[in-house]
């Protein structure tokens, strides 16, 4: 069974940081793997996708790689700001085309 | 954003009651997701659909149903409500994929659901 972890749960750090969130998974034989973004009390926006035959994908500050065979994936933002504070949500599409969510990384950026 | 609405937004019910809610898009999207979102789960599948009348269940779909008469609406039904089905409910739809299966899923607002 297909299942997805984020570490850390929670992580807080000044503007102006570059800062890494972790994803991995215990099946590689994944489509593809997808970032969103939560913000309180709202629906989740997708912010990267990336096909299992790439190794990473880029928009502004953000950049996702993809490490299928060792079961990881990284979401790096860079030069943080206060609006990028959310729960970023991996999810992999595994051997049928149903998402497996990870729980999320609560991220707070402070001025 | 694309265009998926849920209703309602929130709703306040007791235990038994039948209870539906609605999600409508405006994008002509074959696929419809219906997931719930709990503390500690994360988002889960209860339902999805690949076409008109086409469904198939998800992860947890005990205790739920759906229907979809027309591409734009998926309806998810708690057949009799209870306190676990507590939760916030979100719809998603997708594209129809290729053979390569790469698109993305985009997500309602949610309906925030609590079962007394």
């Amino acid at each position: 069974k297909q299942e997805v972890t984020q570490i850390p749960a929670a992580l807080s750090v000044p503007e102006g940081e570059n800062l890494v969130l972790n994803c991995s998974f215990t099946d590689s034989a994944i489509y593809n793997l997808q970032w969103f973004r939560q913000d309180p009390g709202k629906g989740l926006t997708s912010l990267l996708l990336i096909q299992s035959s790439q190794r990473e994908q880029t928009s502004g500050r953000l950049n996702a790689s993809l490490d299928k065979s060792s079961g990881r994936s990284t979401l790096y933002i860079a030069a943080s700001q206060p609006g990028d504070s959310a729960t970023y949500l991996c999810a992999v599409t595994h051997n049928t085309d149903k998402l497996i969510f990870g729980t999320g990384t609560r991220l707070q950026v402070f001025p | 954003d694309a265009g998926i609405t849920q209703s309602p937004r929130h709703k306040v019910t007791e235990t038994g009651t039948p209870v539906t809610l609605r999600c409508h898009q405006t994008e002509n999207h074959r696929y419809m997701y219906w997931y719930r979102q709990d503390p500690g789960h994360g988002l889960r599948l209860i339902h999805y659909s690949y076409g008109v009348k086409d469904t198939d269940k998800g992860e947890v779909s005990d205790g739920y149903s759906v229907s979809r008469s027309k591409t734009e609406d998926f309806l998810l039904t708690l057949e009799s409500a209870t306190s676990s089905q507590t939760s916030v409910y979100f719809c998603a739809i997708s594209e129809d994929r290729g053979i390569f299966r790469t698109d993305t899923q985009y997500f309602g607002p949610g309906t925030r659901l609590t079962v007394l």
